[in-house]
């Protein structure tokens, strides 16, 4: 598609549950994001991919969290555990390139711990 | 903490009139800034972006100002519609960063017909 693509689009599930979101970007974009937006916030970083170069996932907020990417395509990101406060909408963005170059989001997923 | 920080919850601007959002930095080694528009259950939307060595940048309708005396970011909508009615976000990055955007709160525009 043109545009960055997030599946689900909404997931509920129970606290302690695992999850998995995952990310298809732009064709062709190199650079890949995880954000983290909660009810009424801005977005909080989580973690960026860019070619073979090491993630930084300075963003992630306790070892629950973990992303892979494979190659310059899909990424998932998964939750374990789930708690609570891991209740947010999680946005995905990709970029032709690292570096000073817009992001383009998806639509993210809206994650609800019951 | 880190933050990039916004003036203004919600601005109210009649339709027609020119809307003008702004927002606040903290961080005088970012090199990069950019603002996104969000709709109710969508992802941001790409506005505008204008690099540290620029002052300001015209898209269709929108202009960017940067000031970076005094750390202050800008967005001046013209001719507001009712379509431009949304959250609007200020985002930076620190220059040698890897990518990582810093968001503000977010501003809600409302556009009265």
């Amino acid at each position: 598609g043109a545009g960055v693509s997030q599946s689900p689009s909404n997931k509920v599930t129970e606290k302690g549950k695992d999850v998995e979101l995952r990310c298809d970007p732009i064709s062709g974009h190199t650079a890949l994001y995880w954000y983290r937006q909660r009810l009424g916030q801005g977005l909080e970083f989580l973690i960026y991919f860019q070619g073979n170069s090491a993630p930084d996932k300075s963003g992630l907020p306790s070892d629950r969290f973990s992303a892979e990417r494979t190659g310059e395509s899909v990424s998932t990101l998964t939750i374990q555990r789930t708690q609570q406060e891991d209740s947010a909408v999680y946005l995905c963005a990709s970029s032709l390139g690292p570096g000073n170059q817009p992001q383009h989001f998806g639509d993210g997923t809206r994650l609800s711990i019951l | 903490g880190e933050s990039v920080g916004l003036h203004l919850p919600t601005l109210s601007v009649q339709e027609g009139d020119n809307s003008i959002i702004n927002c606040a930095y903290s961080n005088s080694a970012s090199d990069y800034f950019i603002w996104y528009k969000q709709e109710s259950g969508k992802g941001p939307q790409f506005i505008i972006d204008i690099r540290s060595n620029m002052d300001k940048r015209q898209g269709q309708r929108v202009t960017v100002l940067l000031n970076k005396t005094v750390k202050h970011l800008s967005l001046q909508i013209a001719a507001t519609q009712p379509g431009d009615s949304a959250v609007y976000f200020c985002a930076e990055k620190r220059a040698g960063n890897t990518g990582k955007l810093i968001f503000g709160q977010g501003t809600t525009l409302q556009v009265k017909p």
